[in-house]
């Protein structure tokens, strides 16, 4: 099985700031890592993926997140953010491969992001 | 752009009646998972389903979890006699074939009483 650790319950910014929401994983396999995201009342909305390839990826909304397999993480980052980013973000893995297209995701317990003006 | 959609958005309910959450994935996927979230906590998977038939379940979808596909568009779970420990949102999620990304409706939140 596998597990997903976010750090950061909560990180606060100030707008046109930098953040990075970190996203450790534990796995005996390789994965699939994802990003979510969940504004208030709403589902979760994919942000990004990372599936294979180039280890830096890029999602909606200027977010990106780099891949790390020796040091197991897959942190969120954004070089200047916005009011709107204000969301819970989750990040998720689930094992890859072949015939696996129904796998299970495992979730983090989410960063709650909230940006300041 | 296709969604996934959910209905009840809220039900409160007594401890010990059946709730039935529903679902209308989006209209070509053919994977369809539910996962809870109680308050405070990570999202859980609950099951996927396929082809009609559970794929996997995990160790919280015990028997008085059920799910159907009773038609080409809803996909449903019933719970059969709520206790409060279910209290939780539920989240519905569909793919499609080829992709290993879920797509995920805006959730029903379940209140047992």
């Amino acid at each position: 099985a596998q597990s997903v650790t976010q750090l950061d319950s909560q990180v606060p910014v100030f707008e046109e700031a930098p953040v990075e929401l970190r996203c450790n994983y534990s796995s005996s396999v390789s994965v699939y890592l994802f990003w979510y995201v969940q504004y208030p009342n709403q589902g979760l909305q994919l942000l990004l993926k990372y599936l294979s390839g180039s280890t830096l990826v890029k999602g909606i909304n200027g977010f990106e997140a780099e891949f790390n397999k020796s040091q197991t993480s897959f942190h969120l980052r954004k070089p200047s953010v916005h009011i709107s980013d204000t969301a819970e973000y989750f990040c998720a893995v689930r094992t890859a491969g072949r015939g696996s297209t129904l796998g299970r995701l495992y979730f983090g317990r989410g960063t709650q992001l909230t940006v300041w003006p | 752009e296709p969604e996934v959609t959910q209905t009840p958005s809220h039900q409160v309910t007594q401890m010990g009646q059946e709730v039935i959450l529903r679902c209308v994935p989006i209209s070509n996927h053919l994977y369809f998972y539910w996962y809870r979230q109680i308050l405070g906590q990570k999202v859980e998977f609950l099951v996927s389903f396929y082809n009609n038939e559970i794929s996997e379940k995990s160790e919280i979808f015990d028997d008085q979890f059920s799910v159907e596909r009773p038609d080409g568009s809803n996909f449903t779970l019933k719970i059969r006699s709520t206790k409060l420990e279910d209290s939780a949102m539920y989240f519905c999620a569909s793919s499609a074939p080829g992709q290993y990304e879920q797509y995920f409706g805006p959730g029903t939140r379940l209140t047992v009483t």
